[in-house]
This record gives structure tokens, sequence and C-alpha cells, in this order.
């Protein structure tokens, strides 16, 4: 069975840019969740996306956006880039909600 | 975000050797899960809990619920070199896949 695809793996980006990342949840898993980890904060919960609709939202700023389709894969964006926001970003997807999740292997996003 | 206090942060173990390691909140929580992450991966789920109390085996793991719904621990008996990574606490507090996790517990097995 398929886990969690995230693509791009690595990628590099210049202040101001902006960044799309992806996220195909296991095969069934209608939930998908981002967290940003960096090593001074932890992971931290971004948004959590099910059946399209974003139904929670982490203490971010609005630069953080993210969209799920009709398949449950699902997409973050991240405008204007600032040097904090280089971290990994991983995925999470999970049957339902209040169901364990399972991560991807992240994106690291690097802002130079 | 609120976050879960887990300690320790770091342990230097010899192979075959136990290791326990835990998590406390100040909040309850709902579900308890333990994930394991190596270097270039990402979080890999190890246990999940559901109920106070409960108790929960996975080979040589073993993992509990705290009663009070307020901590969980997780016990890795006869360690091996593989068990070397990171180790994260997280909790759902409302069921609802916001998850909080833990700073993590760093192992290291020496042979």
């Amino acid at each position: 069975k398929a886990g969690v695809t995230q693509t791009p793996r690595y990628l590099i980006k210049t202040r101001g840019q902006q960044v799309t990342l992806s996220c195909s949840p296991i095969s069934g898993h209608r939930s998908v969740s981002w967290y940003q980890q960096t090593p001074g904060q932890g992971l931290q919960f971004l948004f959590e996306y099910f059946s399209e609709t974003q139904r929670n939202k982490g203490n971010f700023p609005g630069r953080f956006s993210g969209r799920q389709f009709s398949n449950s894969r699902s997409e973050m964006n991240v405008s204007t880039l600032e040097l904090g926001d280089s971290a990994l970003y991983l995925c999470a997807s999970s049957l339902e909600v209040g169901r364990p999740q399972h991560f991807g292997d992240g994106t690291r996003l690097s802002i130079l | 975000g609120q976050q879960l206090n887990q300690s320790p942060q770091s342990m230097f173990i010899q192979e075959g050797e136990d290791v326990s390691m835990n998590c406390t909140s100040s909040s309850i929580f709902n579900t308890w899960l333990w994930y394991k992450q190596e270097p270039g991966e990402g979080p890999v789920l190890l246990i999940a809990l559901y109920k106070a109390g409960e108790l929960t085996s996975n080979g040589r793991l073993t993992a509990q619920f705290g009663i009070t719904r307020k901590d969980s621990f997780l016990n890795i008996s006869a360690s091996i070199p593989s068990d070397v990574g990171i180790y994260f606490c997280a909790g759902d507090r409302y069921n609802n896949n916001d998850m909080r996790f833990g700073a993590g517990t760093r192992l290291t097995v020496k042979p």
C-alpha cells in the first residue's frame, strides 16, 4: 500500500517568492493535515482539510494557505517567503478525523 | 501553539538496555500517539492510544495512556542499534486532527 507522497522533496527559493507543495494521501484517506518542522519550534500544526474543506487551522500567518481536491490530494502555498519559513513541511493523512495520522517524508524548503 | 512536555531530551544507552520516556501536559488529551523519526524521513507511527489507562504493545515497544489523560509513557525493551532516532509523543485534544507534539527524545544506542 503506497504511503503519503510529498513533492518535491527539496526546494530552494529566495525571499519574496511563493511556493506550492503537494501531498498525495494514502488511498482512501480523506483527511490531510500539514505541519511545519524546525529545530527551534519542533512540529507545529498548520491546517487540516477534510472533503475539500479546511476544518482546523493553526497559528500561522495568512501567507500560509492550502486546499484539497476532490481526490483528497492537497496543496500548500506559502506566499512572500521569509527566511524563517525555511523548514521541513510534513503532510499527514488519516482515514477520518480522530484516526491516527500517517506522515510523508516531507518537503525540505530552504529560503536564501 | 500548545506543546507537550517530553522528557528526556536525549538518551545515550547501551544495546540491550531498556528505555523509558514520557510526555506530560497541563491539559487533557483524548488521543495519545507515539512516532519515531529517522534522518531524512517523516515520523512513523508506532503506537496509538485512545482510552485513559490503556496499555498497548508493538513488539518491544509498550506505551500507556495516563489515567489523568494528561500524560503518556513509552518504554522500549532490550534496545538494539536500529532503535536509534527521535521519538515524538503527540496528542489530539479534541479528536480533530489538530495534533500537538512534544519536542522529541533523541535516542542513541551504542552497540
